[in-house]
């Protein structure tokens, strides 16, 4: 079956850092693969997908980026952290066509 | 662009009563339409879809959802709810295509009393 990680589950970070969150995604081949934010209130916001390696679209113009170096494998990236990167992020994946999409567990991120 | 609209913020029930969440989305074209629901430190999850056919469908722990076209809704409902029925509950459509993008409404927090 197939299984979705995403790590870490909690983060706390200082303004102006770095940041890496990795999702993985295992049992199934050529998936596409999404970030999202989820913000109280806010519902979830599509922040990036991927349709294979090297391969990113952006849906919102913001401080973070997404790399797919692996067919299974989708990073979440920034190079100087602002307090508005504060939230939390869930990555999903679902099989090509109209499939439904399958979430991880998401991270934390809290800005200081 | 597309968008979905969830009226119901907050949803406060005792047990065994009849629960009708509401979603509209504004697309022209042909959508898939889905529910997801979020339990108390559980990560989100599928509780029922609709591709095509029948516009009644069905999904676990009891819910239906009804797809009427003309009113651009995808409502959930539940006959009778139950305490671990608590949770927060998602609508979100998608266009047709191969980015299969996810579109969300912005989530009802649903509370069931016992």
């Amino acid at each position: 079956s197939q299984t979705i990680h995403q790590w870490p589950a909690t983060l706390v970070q200082p303004v102006g850092s770095p940041l890496s969150l990795e999702c993985t995604v295992e049992g199934t081949s050529n998936p596409n693969l999404y970030w999202y934010r989820q913000a109280a209130g806010r519902g979830l916001q599509l922040l990036f997908y991927s349709v294979g390696i090297g391969q990113i679209s952006s849906e919102v113009p913001q401080n973070l980026s997404a790399s797919r170096p692996q067919d299974r494998q989708f990073i979440l990236s920034s190079k100087k952290l602002l307090l508005s990167d504060s939230g939390f992020y869930l990555c999903a994946w679902s099989a090509k066509g109209n499939q439904p999409q399958h979430f991880g567990d998401g991270t934390r991120l809290s800005i200081l | 662009a597309q968008s979905v609209s969830q009226h119901n913020h907050h949803v406060i029930l005792s047990e065994a009563a009849s629960l009708e969440l509401g979603c509209n989305y504004s697309y022209g074209g042909t959508v898939n339409l889905f529910w997801y629901v979020q339990y108390p430190g559980q990560h989100l999850q599928l509780l029922l879809k609709y591709f095509s056919g029948d516009p009644l469908v069905k999904g676990i722990k009891g819910f239906e959802a009804e797809f009427i076209k003309s009113k651009f809704s995808f409502n959930l409902r539940k006959p009778s709810v139950q305490w671990s029925d608590t949770a927060e509950y998602f609508c979100a459509v998608n266009a047709r295509g191969a980015t299969n993008k996810l579109i969300f409404g912005t989530g009802t927090l649903l509370a069931v009393q016992p």
